[in-house]
């Protein structure tokens, strides 16, 4: 099965700077790869997602890389904020028919933003 | 919409008790999850649904089963709770490219 390994575990920056979260994930089939962003005490939530036939994307400060030769992909935040302080989780699954929930997640990063 | 609704927020259970988490969507989605989430670990999937009378195993099904009469509601059963089953349950249902989840229960078996 699929296995993905997400590094690093905690992640502390200052306000203002960027962040940087990379995973690498082990079955070539997989070609789905969401990003989570979990609050305090609070459900996962969808922040970002890339497939397989697109090499990044970008949704204001937050972007995905995916590099399908080596099998990873990172999460890029850019302009740090207090509010992204969070647990962020990466996940791979194969986006095809009932498989988008089938998903297997990293163990996680704790980023913090200093003020 | 309510999205996906998940009860109870809280349970203590008793080693060999039994219990059953409920989730229901209100969002037509004919996809369904149960995930577990232990101490600062990622999700890990415990059963699935593509459809009302259809289910099948994830990647830590032992000590659940699950049943789906209806396309609403996917509830999960833990008949002999074990230690090993402390852990905040997600219930999530999928619209092709998102996963929606519950607010989480959290199971503490003593």
């Amino acid at each position: 099965g699929e296995n993905v390994e997400q590094h690093p575990s905690t992640l502390s920056v200052q306000e203002g700077d960027s962040a940087v979260i990379k995973c690498t994930y082990s079955d070539s089939a997989s070609n789905y790869f969401p990003w989570y962003k979990q609050e305090l005490g609070k459900r996962p939530q969808l922040i970002i997602d890339i497939r397989s036939n697109v090499g990044e994307k970008k949704d204001q400060r937050i972007a995905v890389t995916l590099n399908k030769t080596a099998k990873h992909f990172s999460l890029h935040i850019t302009e740090t904020q207090p509010e992204d302080s969070a647990v962020y989780f990466c996940a791979a699954g194969n986006a095809g028919g009932t498989s988008y929930g089938k998903l297997t997640f990293g163990q996680g990063t704790i980023l913090t933003v200093h003020p | 919409n309510a999205g996906v609704t998940q009860t109870p927020k809280f349970r203590i259970l008793k080693i060999g008790q039994s219990m059953t988490l409920q989730c229901t969507q209100d969002m037509n989605h004919n996809y369904m999850y149960w995930y577990r989430q232990d101490p600062g670990m990622g999700l890990k999937l415990i059963y699935y649904s593509v459809g009302a009378g259809i289910t099948d195993k994830g990647e830590v099904p032992n000590g659940y089963n699950v049943s789906r009469s209806t396309t609403e509601d996917f509830p999960l059963r833990l008949e002999l709770a074990a230690p090993s089953q402390t852990s905040v349950y997600f219930c999530a249902s999928s619209y092709p490219g998102k996963l929606f989840f519950g607010s989480g229960t959290q199971l503490s078996v003593l």
